[in-house]
């Protein structure tokens, strides 16, 4: 069975400082990784996804995130976030040819002048 | 607007009430998902049709939940006597089966409220 840790429940940070979202996963087969933000009162809407290729992959916003397998991790980063950014972060996984996604707990970023 | 709907945004309802909720995805979307996410805590798959065929449901879908996708377009989720404990938001996503996509893109919700 596959499972998604987001190891923080909140991440306070000023704005324009930089910021790092933590995921890890468990999963005993190769899966598709995701992450989507979610604004108050409105749905999901994806962020990034790495599905195979350079680990390193860009989002949108200036987000990035870096797939590490021998650490079953995907972070996501900003170098400097904004007011907007405030927000819930999702880390998810999918396993090949399921699509089914399995969700973290979520990890509210708020962002401070 | 080409987005996922989903109707009501909002419901009340008092316990032991039936509810039924509908959602319309991408309109060239093969598949349908259902998820619950309730305070606090990440979205949980329920279930998930290609075009009118559900394909699997979780167990957390009990026999008071039924999902149809009738001629593979818009979907509804039906709960039926409900209870306090299925107080959530419910979201819809949909993709199409494409290499290298693989993406669900998620309607706004529908927030259950039972009293």
């Amino acid at each position: 069975a596959q499972s998604v840790t987001q190891l923080d429940s909140q991440v306070p940070v000023f704005e324009e400082a930089p910021v790092e979202l933590r995921c890890n996963y468990s999963s005993s087969v190769s899966v598709y990784l995701f992450w989507y933000v979610q604004y108050p009162n409105q749905g999901l809407q994806l962020l990034l996804k790495y599905l195979s290729g350079s680990t390193l992959v860009k989002g949108i916003n200036g987000f990035e995130a870096e797939f590490n397998k021998s650490q079953t991790s995907f972070h996501l980063r900003k170098p400097s976030v904004h007011i907007s950014d405030t927000a819930e972060y999702f880390c998810a996984v999918s396993v090949y040819n399921t699509d089914k996604l399995i969700f973290g707990t979520g990890t509210r970023l708020q962002v401070f002048p | 607007d080409t987005g996922v709907s989903q109707n009501p945004r909002h419901k009340i309802t008092k316990r032991g009430q039936n509810v039924t909720f509908r959602c319309d995805p991408i309109s060239e979307h093969n598949r349908l998902y259902w998820y619950r996410q309730t305070l606090g805590q990440g979205p949980e798959f329920l279930t998930y049709f290609q075009n009118e065929a559900q394909l699997e449901k979780s167990r957390l879908l009990s026999d008071r939940f039924s999902a149809e996708r009738p001629k593979g377009s818009f979907s509804t989720l039906e709960i039926q006597r409900t209870e306090q404990g299925d107080s959530a938001m419910y979201l819809c996503a949909s993709s199409t089966r494409q290499v290298d996509t693989d993406t669900q893109y998620f309607g706004p919700g529908t927030r259950l409220t039972v009293l």
